[in-house]
């Protein structure tokens, strides 16, 4: 069965500097990831996902994430934040052929002004 | 786009009482979900409709929750009785279909349980 990593519960992060949010995976199979954000008083919605092909995934305002195989992780990462990045982040994975997400306990990322 | 509905958006209970929450999903989704998200972790999976037929209910703690979605639109999800450890978040989603790499899976706002 596939798991899911957030190494960090809170980011803080001062604004217009980079971040870097970390997620790491275990499965015995092929996946496919996804980051979802949540903001306050919102549901889900979906960042970006890895299908297959470019290593490197470009997402929704700004953001983008990275896929390494070697080290089975898929950091998410944006260059320059603002405060309306203020959200909790959710790391997903699901196997090839079993399309049920698996998320991670999640990344509150705090941007300080 | 009307998004994916969800009420109450917060419900008190005592222990060994019933609740039941209810999820109105985006028009035209085939799919629908509903996780549980307990305060610190990640949302879980607890059951999985294809239309009104159940496709995956393995994590559902069925000596108490149940679930059900006639004519394959609007799902309920009830609790009884609940218990302390049952305070959670439960989040509903909806999407196109099955595959999650196809399609992508829209989430309600969520209704926060508390338990006590």
């Amino acid at each position: 069965a596939q798991s899911v990593t957030q190494l960090d519960s809170q980011v803080p992060v001062f604004e217009e500097a980079p971040v870097e949010l970390r997620c790491n995976y275990s499965s015995s199979v092929s996946v496919y990831l996804f980051w979802y954000v949540q903001y306050p008083n919102q549901g889900l919605q979906l960042l970006l996902k890895y299908l297959s092909g470019s290593t490197l995934v470009k997402g929704i305002n700004g953001f983008e994430a990275e896929f390494n195989k070697s080290q089975t992780s898929f950091h998410l990462r944006k260059p320059s934040v603002h405060i309306s990045d203020t959200a909790e982040y959710f790391c997903a994975v699901t196997d090839f052929g079993n399309e049920k997400l698996t998320f991670g306990t999640g990344t509150r990322l705090t941007i300080i002004p | 786009e009307a998004g994916v509905a969800q009420s109450p958006r917060y419900k008190i209970i005592e222990k060994r009482q019933s609740v039941a929450f209810w999820c109105n999903p985006i028009s035209g989704h085939a799919t629908l979900y509903w996780y549980q998200q307990i305060l610190g972790q990640g949302p879980k999976l607890l059951i999985q409709f294809q239309n009104n037929g159940v496709v995956d209910d393995s994590q559902l703690p069925k000596d108490r929750f149940s679930a059900e979605r006639l004519k394959g639109v609007d799902s309920t999800l009830k609790i009884q009785p609940a218990k302390l450890e049952d305070s959670a978040v439960y989040l509903c989603a909806s999407s196109l279909d099955l595959a999650v790499s196809n399609t992508e899976a829209f989430f309600g706002q969520g209704t926060r349980l508390t338990v006590v």
